[in-house]
């Protein structure tokens, strides 16, 4: 069965430092988001991005924050300048379309990602 | 957008079938209820979606009032794997054709031997 993959399971950085969280959705999805989960709290959306731009962002979602498509298959999420608040799961889920009834999201394991 | 409300905790004697309601009393006429749930700290497993039908797939069954204010989520054979946190969406659509999903806190499952 497809699913999402995401990579690194777990990414350590220094406060301040650059981290790229990558994710390989489901092949013909066409729709995809990330989500983040602070430790305890609820899943929360940050963005989604359809046809190379962003569908729509949350409030979380500040300068900091970037989505890129690199290829065919990746899907990426940069963080420019970790603060301690990032420290977080960073879900990756994708969905097949935007419309109907059929576009629900699958969502990927998740990077836990620790600012030090 | 429409809002959920479920219960914080609830058990269930594995073996037996678990019941989740959740209360929607404002959803409009094109939104979906959707039902996830969180193992652990593991990415969110889509488990079924409904409309105004009752739904049954593999894993479980959604029952949908007919004024669709509430829904409940029946899993007929609970096991100790099901043991879980279970959010019940509704779809906010977003116009662009994405869509966010809100979760809420949901309800932890605990299913005992």
């Amino acid at each position: 069965e497809p699913e999402v993959t995401q990579t690194p399971s777990h990414q350590v950085t220094q406060m301040g430092q650059e981290v790229i969280l990558r994710c390989v959705p489901i092949s013909n999805h066409l729709y995809f988001y990330w989500y983040r989960q602070i430790l305890g709290q609820k899943v929360e959306f940050l963005v989604s991005f359809y046809n190379n731009e962003i569908s729509e962002k949350s409030e979380i979602f500040d300068d900091q924050f970037s989505v890129e498509r690199p290829d065919g298959s990746n899907f990426t999420l940069k963080i420019r300048s970790t603060k301690l608040e990032d420290s977080a799961m960073y879900f990756c889920a994708s969905s097949e379309a935007g419309r109907g009834s059929t576009d629900t999201q699958y969502f990927g394991p998740g990077t836990r990602l620790t600012v030090l | 957008d429409a809002k959920t409300t479920q219960p914080t905790s609830m058990d269930c004697a594995e073996g037996r079938a678990a019941n989740l309601p959740c209360n929607h009393s404002t959803i409009s006429g094109n939104e979906y209820v959707y039902w996830y749930r969180q193992i652990h700290s593991q990415g969110p497993q889509y488990i079924i979606h409904g409309l105004k039908n009752n739904e049954t797939n593999e894993m479980a069954s959604l029952i949908i009032t007919e004024d669709r204010k509430s829904s409940t989520l029946i899993l007929p054979h609970a096991t100790l794997r099901d043991t879980a946190v279970y959010y019940c969406i509704v779809r906010v659509y977003s116009g662009a054709g994405s869509y966010q999903l809100t979760f809420g806190k949901g309800t932890k499952l605990s299913v005992i031997p």
